[in-house]
């Protein structure tokens, strides 16, 4: 049973960087999957922040692209969000997920998820 | 279009059908997945592909899609599906980008 789980600072200041990593447990992050960052402002839906292969490979929301980078650590079984320049926009519970489907396909979902961890974008 | 639009909110009595859709050009490139969410939890994926449950979902739940609309069913609703459901595929202008929809509140009567 594959586990994933997030961990980072609660708070940071607007105009820092938010970082985040998940921790991936019950199987490799070198398997044929991408893994993903979604994010949901309290009371608000889901938004797909982006994507990465184990190989580095990267996919990101065009709308987050200047401020986002994800980075995968095989060594440690992980992967890591870097958000730059955060407002209080950015406040939200971000989740990591693991991607299924294969290119060439019309499959696409996310089988596992992360609980979640609320970052607070506060002075 | 890289949108897709569901409706805000939905009721069905106990023990009836509901159907939740979504709409979006990519939903003819891609099947819908769709996932549950209760307050305070992480989303669970409750349909995949072109009508897959994941181990331990009801089978009450059930998936379908046609031109740009896909439709999450659930036959028999019960007090504990009341939540909030969110339709997922990727978009099909090539950027490889996730797309969300808004989520729908389903209350069971």
């Amino acid at each position: 049973q594959v586990q994933l789980q997030e961990s980072g600072p609660g708070l940071v200041k607007p105009s820092g960087t938010l970082s985040l990593t998940c921790a991936v447990s019950g199987g490799s992050i070198s398997s044929s999957n991408w893994w993903s960052w979604v994010r949901q402002p309290p009371g608000k839906g889901l938004e797909w922040i982006g994507e990465i292969y184990h190989s580095g490979s990267t996919n990101y929301n065009p709308s987050l692209k200047s401020r986002v980078t994800i980075s995968v650590d095989k060594s440690k079984n992980q992967f890591s969000l870097k958000l730059s320049s955060v407002t209080a926009a950015d406040t939200a519970v971000y989740y990591c997920a693991r991607d299924q489907g294969a290119a060439g396909t019309r499959v696409y979902y996310f089988d596992y998820w992360g609980q979640g961890t609320l970052v607070t974008v506060s002075s | 279009s890289s949108e897709l639009t569901q409706d805000p909110a939905v009721s069905v009595a106990l023990g009836q059908t509901v159907r939740i859709t979504c709409q979006g050009d990519s939903l003819r490139s891609y099947y819908a997945s769709w996932y549950q969410q209760k307050p305070g939890q992480a989303p669970v994926l409750v349909i995949y592909g072109k009508n897959n449950r994941p181990s331990g979902i009801p089978d009450r739940f059930s998936g379908s899609s046609s031109g740009n609309t896909a439709s999450l069913t659930i036959t028999g609703a019960q007090a504990e599906d009341e939540a909030d459901y969110y339709c997922n595929s990727r978009d099909s202008s090539g950027n490889h980008r996730g797309v969300f929809g808004g989520g729908t509140k389903l209350t069971v009567l």
